[in-house]
């Protein structure tokens, strides 16, 4: 099974502010690594897949890197809807598998 | 505007059984793949169960396996997943969720339900 890290736990930032999470795989999942958002009580939010290919309706502030076993989720400027939790999952091999999520808070 | 709809947790004892269901709109629901996915404060997102758009394979998480069982009726834009021998561990917010390709294998989820709770306990 592939372990993803997500780092740091917690982010505490600013309105404003870049953003940058990071996902590490356990072995190579190639490129297919998708990113999700979850906000209190509601579902997870698909924001990228294939490591950088935007979601629908997603805003350009989210973009997404990297390939292998290392990613990167950046949003270049914090938005106050922006602070929730961030999850990565892969979709390389079985089974299916996510992060353990990132959640980023209002300094 | 995709929506998906569980239905079916609650309260159960441990050993006992429990169906959810799912229903779909706003999408071609037999072009795709779809699975669960359940949520625990203490495990996180954990992939489930899928199925891919006309049942033909499905694939379960280890733990699941032989325990529950996924379906769909694709004349009702519906999912199930039968759940049997249930644990303390399976207590989680049980979400639907839909693939963006026919097969189930290699999957991201690009719509989510807003989950259905399951308690195990006696």
């Amino acid at each position: 099974e592939i372990v993803l890290t997500q780092s740091p736990a917690t982010l505490s930032l600013s309105p404003g502010e870049r953003a940058t999470l990071s996902c590490r795989a356990s072995h190579s999942v190639s490129d297919y690594l998708a990113w999700y958002q979850q906000k209190p009580g509601q579902a997870p939010r698909l924001l990228i897949f294939d490591a950088s290919n935007r979601a629908t309706g997603i805003p350009a502030r989210f973009s997404g890197s990297g390939s292998g076993t290392d990613f990167t989720l950046t949003i270049s400027s914090l938005e106050p809807e922006d602070f929730a939790v961030y999850y990565c999952q892969q979709r390389n091999n079985w089974p299916l598998s996510f992060g353990g999520g990132t959640k980023v808070e209002i300094k | 505007e995709v929506q998906l709809v569980e239905s079916g947790g609650g309260l159960v004892h441990p050993g006992r059984s429990l169906r959810l269901s799912c229903a779909a709109s706003g999408f071609t629901f037999d072009d795709y793949a779809m699975h669960w996915v359940r949520q625990t404060p203490g495990k996180g997102l954990e992939w489930v169960s899928g199925i891919d758009w006309n049942s033909g394979t499905k694939g379960y998480a280890e733990s699941m396996q032989g325990r529950f069982t996924i379906s769909r009726d694709n004349a009702k834009n519906s999912l199930y997943l039968q759940m049997n021998s249930l644990t303390l561990d399976d207590t989680a917010l049980y979400y639907c969720s839909k693939g963006p390709f026919r097969g189930w294998t290699h999957n991201y989820f690009d719509s989510w339900g807003q989950g259905t709770l399951v308690t195990v306990s006696s």
